[in-house]
């Protein structure tokens, strides 16, 4: 199916310790997106990934789109107590704009 | 942050009654879309709309209705509530319609189905 796969569901770090997200598809992908929603909240756009072995950074998150295309990370490097949330990657849904989501990572950390 | 506006934001309702979220955005762009959000399941798409009266459905339409009679509306009708559609349901847009384009979302709505 069109599904992501996403791992871990769940991650609890202490501050200052570092934190990776999986995203993963059993079809090659166009593109994937990366969203951040913080508890209460809504999704957030982060980044977009489209090219074959493309790694992007922002600050201290660090994105990469694997090889074939079919799967992408999301790293953070020392992580704060703002990084707390969830992180949700996506998909094209078959040949339109909407997005199919993976289930999320959901990051606590503690200080 | 995009201007949408979703509402109401919080809704208790009773089983087998109909109720309809709405979705009003002011970025006058083409692509809206609804989600649910369940623990353990992350976002599900359910329907979304290309354009005023062009609608589709996405991955967990049954139960479901949609209408765009404006470009700025997206109404979704739950036709007779069930216990299974308590969740939070988010709306979202994009402009142009690349498929490379983000997803902008509204702030959600709680509906809890008793």
């Amino acid at each position: 199916g069109q599904q992501v796969m996403q791992i871990p569901q769940y991650q609890h770090v202490q501050e200052g310790e570092d934190f990776t997200t999986y995203c993963n598809s059993s079809t090659t992908l166009s593109n994937i997106q990366w969203y951040k929603q913080r508890p209460g909240g809504h999704p957030v756009f982060l980044i977009q990934l489209v090219k074959s072995g493309e790694v992007k950074k922002q600050k201290r998150l660090t994105f990469q789109f694997g090889e074939a295309k079919k799967n992408s990370s999301l790293h953070i490097t020392a992580t704060q107590t703002t990084d707390v949330g969830t992180y949700f990657c996506g998909r094209p849904h078959q040949a339109g704009t909407a997005l199919i989501f993976g289930k999320g990572t959901t990051l606590s950390v503690s200080s | 942050d995009a201007g949408i506006t979703q509402s109401p934001r919080h809704k208790v309702t009773e089983t087998g009654t109909p109720v309809t979220l709405r979705c009003h955005q002011t970025e006058n762009h083409r692509y809206m879309y609804w989600y649910r959000q369940d623990p353990g399941h992350g976002l599900r798409l359910i329907h979304y709309s290309y354009g005023v009266k062009d609608t589709d459905k996405g991955e967990v339409s049954d139960g479901y209705s949609v209408s765009r009679s404006k470009t700025e509306d997206f109404l979704l009708t739950l036709e007779s509530a069930t216990s299974s559609q308590t969740s939070v349901y988010f709306c979202a847009i994009s402009g142009t319609g690349a498929t490379n384009e983000k997803l902008f979302f509204g702030s959600g709505t709680q509906l809890s189905v008793l």
